[in-house]
């Protein structure tokens, strides 16, 4: 069964450090991975994905996410956390039937 | 270009009732999904629709239903309200089945 685990509840980063935010999937066949993010008493918005191609994906507001296939990881990161950067961030493989699987999120705080 | 929305914003509700939470999307997405969050649990779905006409059941269907009239709503009807149905739920569409999913702001729901 497909399924996505992201590891810590909270990650805690100072402002101008590099943030990683852990992913790791177990999916039958070809993964397509997804991150998202959710900003207090909002909706989720979507940054970037993962179908086929370069492994190091970049998506919105200066994210990017790599591809592991060996370590099934789809890892989040941005060289230089803003504040305005925390929030919840969610990954997501999609499944054989097309929907996706969410993680259960993973707090990022990114402290002046 | 609204995107999606949602309504109610919020909503208290007592056991036993019944409640209909209502989702508008304006892209002619033919894709349309309900989620629900919960704390620790991330998102999980509820109810899909494919295609106006269609529906199908998420991972967590029980006491809820939808409809698929038109390609724009697609609402979600709790027929008799519970405790365990507090939670925000999102609404969410996509191009195709198996396209990026846009999500709406989400509807906040207690239930006494």
């Amino acid at each position: 069964a497909q399924s996505v685990a992201q590891p810590e509840d909270q990650v805690n980063v100072a402002e101008g450090n590099p943030l990683t935010v852990k992913c790791t999937y177990s999916v039958s066949g070809n993964p397509y991975l997804f991150w998202y993010v959710q900003y207090p008493n909002r909706g989720l918005q979507f940054l970037l994905k993962y179908i086929t191609g370069d492994n190091l994906v970049k998506g919105s507001y200066g994210f990017e996410a790599e591809f592991n296939k060996s370590q099934t990881s789809f890892h989040l990161k941005k060289p230089s956390a803003l504040v305005s950067d925390s929030a919840l961030y969610f990954c997501a493989v999609r499944d054989n039937t097309g929907k996706l699987i969410f993680g259960q999120g993973t707090t990022l705080q990114v402290k002046p | 270009i609204a995107g999606i929305t949602q309504a109610p914003t919020s909503q208290i509700l007592a056991a036993g009732r019944r409640m209909t939470l209502r989702c508008t999307q304006d892209m002619r997405h033919n894709a349309m999904y309900w989620y629900r969050q919960d704390l620790g649990l991330g998102l999980r779905l509820i109810h899909y629709s494919n295609t106006a006409g269609t529906t199908g059941k998420g991972e967590v269907p029980d006491g809820y239903s939808v409809s698929r009239a038109n390609t724009d709503d697609f609402p979600l009807t709790l027929a008799s309200a519970v405790p365990s149905q507090t939670s925000v739920y999102f609404c969410a569409s996509s191009i195709g089945a198996r396209d990026t999913q846009y999500f709406g702001p989400g509807t906040r729901l207690t239930v006494l």
